[in-house]
């Protein structure tokens, strides 16, 4: 399979608690981004890299959360502390050109 | 800033029968992409067409069809004779001619089509 992929699927975690998530994108796409998702809205978006340099990082993007994507292929992004407002689905994308294709996403709990 | 709307938060439909999901969109780029995006119950964003604004034409593929007017700052979808299989929640996207292409989406229209 050739697709963006997450991992974790699924992640429940305690307040307070720091949180990893993977993203692959699709081989050679060099632009890579990542959104949320909560419950009956539409993604938004949060930060955004083109090869490995991060050029675009939203205001909601908090000093907790941070995202990297060295050598310009895989990505993690970390929320430190995570906070229930935190709850939420994260979306990878990947793409060369206009169109972006997601990922299956990470589904975050945060009890 | 950029805005999409979509008024329709929930559309019911039986097997058939034609479907509208409308959008639209706010934005002061002179150059900007518009995107349908489908999100079914298993919850991955699977792209469905992209519009640029320079290009108007109307676009149809199979059973689905897009009309973007410029005038009315809209981007509506139908389906045509829908199916079962149609049921999802569908977005409406919009990124600028900048460099970084990040979208912008409405808040979704659920859209169930019953046997």
């Amino acid at each position: 399979d050739t697709g963006v992929s997450q991992d974790p699927r699924h992640k429940i975690t305690k307040r307070g608690q720091n949180v990893t998530f993977r993203c692959d994108p699709i081989s050679e796409h060099n632009r890579l981004y990542w959104y949320r998702q909560t419950l009956g809205q539409g993604p938004e978006f949060l930060t955004y890299f083109q090869n490995e340099a991060q050029l675009e990082k939203s205001r909601l993007l908090s000093d907790r959360f941070s995202a990297e994507r060295p050598k310009g292929s895989f990505s993690t992004l970390e929320i430190q502390r995570t906070e229930q407002g935190d709850s939420a689905m994260y979306l990878c994308a990947s793409s060369f050109g206009h169109e972006q294709f997601f990922g299956p996403g990470t589904r975050l709990t945060v009890l | 800033a950029q805005k999409v709307t979509q008024a329709q938060t929930e559309i019911s439909v039986v097997e058939k029968e034609d479907v509208t999901l409308d959008c639209v969109y706010e934005t002061r780029d002179t150059t900007y992409y518009l995107f349908w995006y489908k999100q079914p119950p298993s919850g991955e964003l699977v792209f469905l067409i992209r519009r640029n604004s320079f290009d108007e034409q109307n676009e149809i593929s199979g059973r689905y069809s897009w009309n973007f007017q410029k005038s009315t700052s809209s981007f509506n979808f139908t389906i045509t004779a829908s199916q079962v299989v149609d049921s999802a929640v569908y977005f409406c996207a919009l990124s600028s001619g900048g460099s970084n292409y990040k979208l912008t989406f409405g808040k979704g229209t659920l859209l169930t089509v019953n046997p």
